[in-house]
């Protein structure tokens, strides 16, 4: 079965420092990844996505994301956060249907 | 392009009453449209599935005669929930994929915020 983990839950970091989110995936087959942004009181919006071809992907507002097969990894990345980047962060998994991660509250202190 | 719009954004009802939620989309035809239930502070799980003119495929421990499901229109699904209780209160968000496009990328609706007292 299809399954997404992302490892930190709950990330408050400073404007101007560098961000990571962890996402690891576990699927056998072929799969497409995405993450998603949901701010305060909007709906879910797409930052970025894989399908094929390179492994690092570039997303709306400065975002990348780099996957990894061997390690089912599919980590988001911004070199440098804003205030405006406090929100709810979910990586989503699709090889067939669409399975979101935990979900990683970002809180980014001005 | 690829806008999913929902409504009602938020609903007020009565335990025991039913539900209507709409999602449509508005510049392209849905044939599969997702219907995912998200509770505070916790992640989309995925409810049911429905293809135009045909039955829903729910997921597991989702009621089905709850959680009614109609798709027939390439533009329009939704989501009754009938008999409504406090613990349904949540929120409801759809989604729809763009065959034309894409077969692996859904575009989601802004969701609906569901409360039963």
């Amino acid at each position: 079965a299809q399954s997404v983990s992302q490892h930190n839950h709950h990330v408050i970091l400073s404007e101007a420092a560098s961000l990571e989110l962890g996402c690891n995936y576990s699927y056998g087959g072929t799969v497409n990844l995405f993450w998603y942004v949901q701010y305060p009181g909007q709906h879910l919006q797409l930052l970025l996505k894989y399908f094929s071809g390179d492994p690092l992907v570039k997303g709306i507002k400065g975002f990348e994301a780099e996957f990894i097969k061997s390690k089912f990894s599919f980590n988001l990345r911004k070199p440098s956060v804003q205030w405006s980047d406090t929100a709810e962060y979910f990586c989503a998994v699709n090889g067939g249907k669409l399975i979101f991660g935990q979900g990683t509250t970002l809180q980014v202190k001005p | 392009g690829a806008v999913v719009s929902q409504h009602p954004s938020r609903v007020i009802c009565k335990s025991g009453t039913s539900v209507k939620i709409e999602c449509r989309s508005l510049d392209f035809q849905a044939t599969t449209m997702f219907w995912y239930r998200q509770f505070p502070k916790q992640s989309l799980m995925l409810m049911a599935t429905s293809n135009e003119g045909s039955k829903a495929t729910y997921e597991q421990g989702v009621e089905k005669d709850k959680f009614l499901i109609n798709h027939a229109s390439l533009t329009l699904s939704t989501l009754t929930v009938t008999s409504a209780h406090p613990e349904d209160s949540s929120f409801y968000i759809c989604s729809a994929r763009d065959a034309g496009t894409s077969l692996y990328e859904q575009f989601f609706g802004p969701g609906t915020r569901l409360t039963v007292l």
